[in-house]
């Protein structure tokens, strides 16, 4: 079946611009989460998402951040006036369920996200 | 800072030899898992090891954990240049539903 997909591929943004990011995870996960990728760096977790119950936004860098999901589909991540530091990779990760045998991440290939 | 820790942050090695990498944590936890990173895209699941489990085997790797150490090590044997990536490992403390990642190592496997 089809994997965890994530659009666009590349951004290229001017600074002060927003952005929006897309990923579409495996149908039937119910846990997504959100990742920041700085170059040559580990994976910052940002939001994660859980069937319905309230996102944990603990990760999230600032107000200028904010995602979406609606039930267990799609999700967007949204970055307002983006700055030259938001440059990044954003990865997306969908997994069964957050805990227990289900809880293996499928990631997606990422947003490539570069602020002039 | 870091719940995971990889080591050595980056490896180079002959094919045909054995790469090995380690990962240290902090807190209690419930699974690690490592997982492979080709050219800085999506990550991919390589394998999961059980806070009650020691030793793990799939293909070439084997994993080890042991939690009175808080660390696992992961073993690839007879490598292959098509093993060249980023490793990491990730790890759930104990109650929270967030994995957390390493920064990584950095294997290159040169023909």
């Amino acid at each position: 079946g089809a994997g965890v997909s994530q659009s666009p591929s590349n951004k290229v943004t001017e600074k002060g611009k927003d952005v929006e990011l897309r990923c579409d995870p495996i149908s039937g996960h119910t846990a997504l989460y959100w990742y920041r990728q700085r170059l040559g760096q580990g994976l910052e977790f940002l939001i994660y998402f859980q069937g319905n119950s309230a996102p944990d936004k603990s990760g999230l860098p600032s107000d200028r951040f904010s995602a979406e999901r609606t039930g267990e589909s799609v999700s967007t991540l949204t970055i307002q006036r983006t700055q030259q530091e938001d440059s990044a990779v954003y990865l997306c990760a969908s997994s069964i369920t957050s805990g227990g045998a289900g809880e293996t991440q499928y990631f997606g290939p990422g947003t490539r996200l570069l602020v002039l | 800072s870091q719940q995971g820790e990889e080591d050595p942050q980056a490896l180079s090695i002959q094919e045909g030899e054995n790469a090995t990498m380690n990962c240290s944590y902090k807190t209690s936890i419930n699974n690690l898992q490592w997982y492979r990173q080709n050219s800085g895209r999506g990550l991919v699941h390589l394998i999961l090891i059980r806070s009650n489990e020691r030793e793990k085997h799939s293909g070439r790797l084997r994993v080890t954990l042991d939690t009175s150490k808080k660390s696992s090590s992961l073993l690839i044997t007879a490598s292959r240049a098509a093993d060249t990536a980023s490793y990491f490992c990730a790890t759930r403390p104990g109650g929270s539903y967030i994995p957390t990642f390493g920064r990584g190592t950095s294997l290159i496997v040169h023909p």
